[in-house]
């Protein structure tokens, strides 16, 4: 079976740029999540989609990122204009469905440096 | 709120010794437990969960009991590998409600042969 597909796997990009993470989740999972990890920290979720509407986003910065799941299949992520603190791992994972034993599996991730 | 706390890395040890790596949580309800691990160059993969209250979990040698009284789902091996150098995250997913997995800051372990 097929993992979680992300790209790319680096991007550099200059403060003020726009940048787009891209995800592919597991054939048949519902539930799509989208976490930031910055250095030393455990991810933080940025937004969580049930088929192709957003159930979670309360800790997406929304004047700059952006994020959308059209056809409820891949995802993604943006981030328009970037900021330095924006530096970390952008990581997406899916799950079956939103039940409470569901196991999500992880993407390797997209880490992003802004200089 | 809801969070996870756990010990602050890293943690080095010598092949063969016992590891213990603390996590508590806070939660409204009641939650699932997890351990994640993220081995170098790799994308975070679950290691073990458990559901429900004296529920242990266990995988590749480590476990975890969910212990409600203490809020803690501390985790162990009784001897470990040099193989097992990776950091290790704490998460729950809260009941009620689609899943929202929250994550601890993370525990990196260095093991010495």
């Amino acid at each position: 079976e097929a993992g979680v597909a992300q790209s790319p796997r680096y991007k550099i990009i200059e403060k003020r740029q726009s940048v787009a993470f891209w995800c592919n989740p597991i054939s048949g999972h519902a539930t799509l999540y989208w976490y930031q990890q910055i250095l030393g920290q455990g991810p933080k979720l940025l937004i969580q989609f049930q088929n192709n509407g957003v159930v979670d986003d309360s800790q997406l910065p929304k004047d700059r990122f952006s994020a959308e799941r059209l056809k409820g299949v891949d995802s993604t992520l943006k981030i328009q204009p970037a900021k330095l603190e924006d530096s970390a791992v952008y990581l997406c994972a899916s799950s079956v469905t939103g039940t409470l034993n569901t196991e999500a599996f992880f993407g390797q991730g997209t880490r992003l440096t802004v200089v | 709120g809801n969070s996870v706390t756990q010990m602050e890395g890293p943690v080095t040890l010598s092949e063969e010794a016992f590891l213990t790596i603390n996590c508590t949580y806070t939660a409204t309800g009641y939650p699932s437990l997890f351990w994640y691990v993220q081995y170098p160059g790799e994308g975070l993969q679950l290691l073990l969960k458990a559901t429900k209250a004296d529920d242990k979990g266990s995988n590749k040698g480590f476990e975890a009991t969910y212990r409600k009284e203490t809020t803690s789902f501390h985790l162990e091996k009784g001897s470990v590998q040099v193989s097992d150098s990776a950091v290790y995250f704490c998460a729950l997913i809260l009941s009620g409600g689609y899943n929202k997995l929250i994550f601890g800051a993370g525990t990196r372990l260095a093991v010495h042969p």
